[in-house]
């Protein structure tokens, strides 16, 4: 099975750009999908497609990229509000199985 | 207001069963593809499984293929998921989430979430 590589923890001084990686072999063929999910709450989508798309009320200090293998979520200006765990996922074209990565908690300090 | 709401979760023994629903408003259900995703206590995302808008087609976590079967009623607009046979360390909640698409294009960006349900397999 395939999978998708984040770091588990970063940490970013308030007002700072943060980037959150996420990393495999998948991503070559299709592309990625971040969520930040808060303790507590449902997963909310924040970057997708092949355009890193914002859905509406998603702030435009987040941002999206790719290259290769590596996907990337961006986040310039981090604010207190942005302290969460982030998820990247994507979908694996020769099973159409999803797979989610391993997840990273942002601190912001 | 585009929503799902969840229903069914609870207390169930080690090889016990269990049916998780998802009733959708807001937006035109019949459209969009639907997942399944879990999250154990404290730990990441799992995804579950997928349903095709008309359903004729389904993907399945190799974890749960065999045991949990998803499925929907266009009509009721409303995602099910049976679960069977289910295990200690299946204890999570369960979200259903709406895919971006009919067919997971996109690569599986989910854009409307539930609001989790707790399924604790235990003694």
């Amino acid at each position: 099975s395939y999978e998708l590589t984040q770091d588990p923890a970063v940490s970013v001084a308030m007002g700072q750009t943060v980037k959150i990686t996420c990393q495999g072999d998948i991503l070559r063929g299709d592309f990625a999908s971040w969520y930040q999910q808060k303790p507590g709450q449902a997963p909310l989508l924040v970057i997708h497609g092949r355009k890193h798309n914002r859905p509406s009320g998603i702030p435009d200090r987040f941002s999206g990229s790719s290259s290769g293998d590596t996907a990337s979520l961006t986040i310039t200006g981090a604010q207190a509000e942005d302290e969460a765990d982030y998820y990247c996922n994507c979908r694996d074209g020769s099973s159409n199985h999803v797979v989610f990565g391993g997840g990273t908690k942002l601190t912001v300090l | 207001q585009v929503q799902l709401v969840q229903s069914g979760g609870g207390v169930v023994q080690p090889g016990g069963s269990l049916r998780l629903s998802c009733v959708a408003s807001g937006f035109n259900f019949r459209s969009f593809g639907m997942h399944w995703v879990r999250q154990a206590p404290g730990k990441g995302l799992e995804w579950v499984a997928f349903i095709r808008s008309d359903g004729t087609q389904k993907y399945y976590a190799d974890s749960v293929k065999g045991r949990f079967t998803i499925s929907r009623d266009n009509l009721k607009k409303t995602l099910y998921l049976d679960l069977k046979r289910l295990r200690a360390d299946e204890t999570a909640t369960y979200y259903c989430a709406k895919d971006l698409g009919a067919t997971m294009v996109g690569g599986g960006a989910f854009d409307v979430w539930g609001q989790g349900i707790l399924v604790s397999v235990s003694p």
